[in-house]
């Protein structure tokens, strides 16, 4: 079946700009992620929900950063006013569950370029 | 809070068996898992490991130590298409998944 689908694959903008992530999950998952990953680092965590609620957003690094699931399936990540700090790789996960052993299915990201 | 630590890189000849290692420290513990990514890929999952002991997925095994805060994966046979990083991330106490820095894994001829 069909993995995790993200959109747009790459995202250039002007600092200030206002973006809006994409990501589809795996059909039938619960559990949805999104990560940001800079050059060489690991996923560093942003926030995730479970169905439509967020259950934890504590990596969101400010409030231009804001994340929604409406209907428990696609969600979107916005940045606001967006800053040259934030070009990087997004990358969105889902999972069946958010249990020990449910691992997490990563899409093939967004690249953000702010200019 | 939660802390990981692995080599950050690690050299092998194809062919060969390789282990990287993974310390970490948590204020609770709810398994260790092991994904691998390719230069320019998405992070793919390889192994998890909630109890002591090694897991073994063909040519890779992963081992947990929960009394010394540690485990690792081992490759063997490696080959070529091996080369990537790869990331012991644990879950927290809001099921979350943390990543550390990873290993960046070369495999030379």
């Amino acid at each position: 079946g069909a993995g995790v689908s993200q959109s747009p694959r790459y995202k250039v903008t002007k600092r200030g700009q206002d973006v809006a992530l994409r990501c589809d999950p795996i059909s039938g998952h619960v559990s949805l992620y999104w990560y940001r990953q800079a050059l060489g680092q690991g996923p560093e965590f942003l926030t995730y929900f479970n169905y439509e609620a967020q259950q934890d957003k504590s990596g969101l690094p400010n409030d231009r950063f804001s994340a929604e699931r409406p209907e428990g399936s696609i969600s979107t990540l916005t940045i606001q006013r967006t800053e040259q700090r934030d070009s990087a790789m997004y990358r969105c996960a889902s999972s069946l569950g958010q249990g020990n052993n449910s691992p997490l299915h990563f899409g093939n990201g967004t690249r953000l370029t702010v200019t | 809070g939660q802390s990981l630590e692995q080599p950050s890189e690690v050299t092998a000849v194809e062919g060969a068996i390789v282990q990287i290692n993974c310390t970490y420290q948590t204020s609770g513990f709810y398994g260790l898992s092991w994904y691998q990514q390719h230069d320019g890929g998405a992070p793919t999952f390889l192994s998890y490991n909630a109890l002591d002991g090694l897991e073994e997925t063909g040519r890779f095994s992963s081992f947990l130590s929960r009394s010394d805060s540690y485990g690792y994966l081992l490759l063997q046979e490696l080959q070529m298409k091996d080369s990537a990083s790869y990331f012991c991330p644990g879950k927290d106490s809001s099921y979350k998944l943390i990543f550390g820095s990873g290993t960046r894994l070369l495999v030379r001829p």
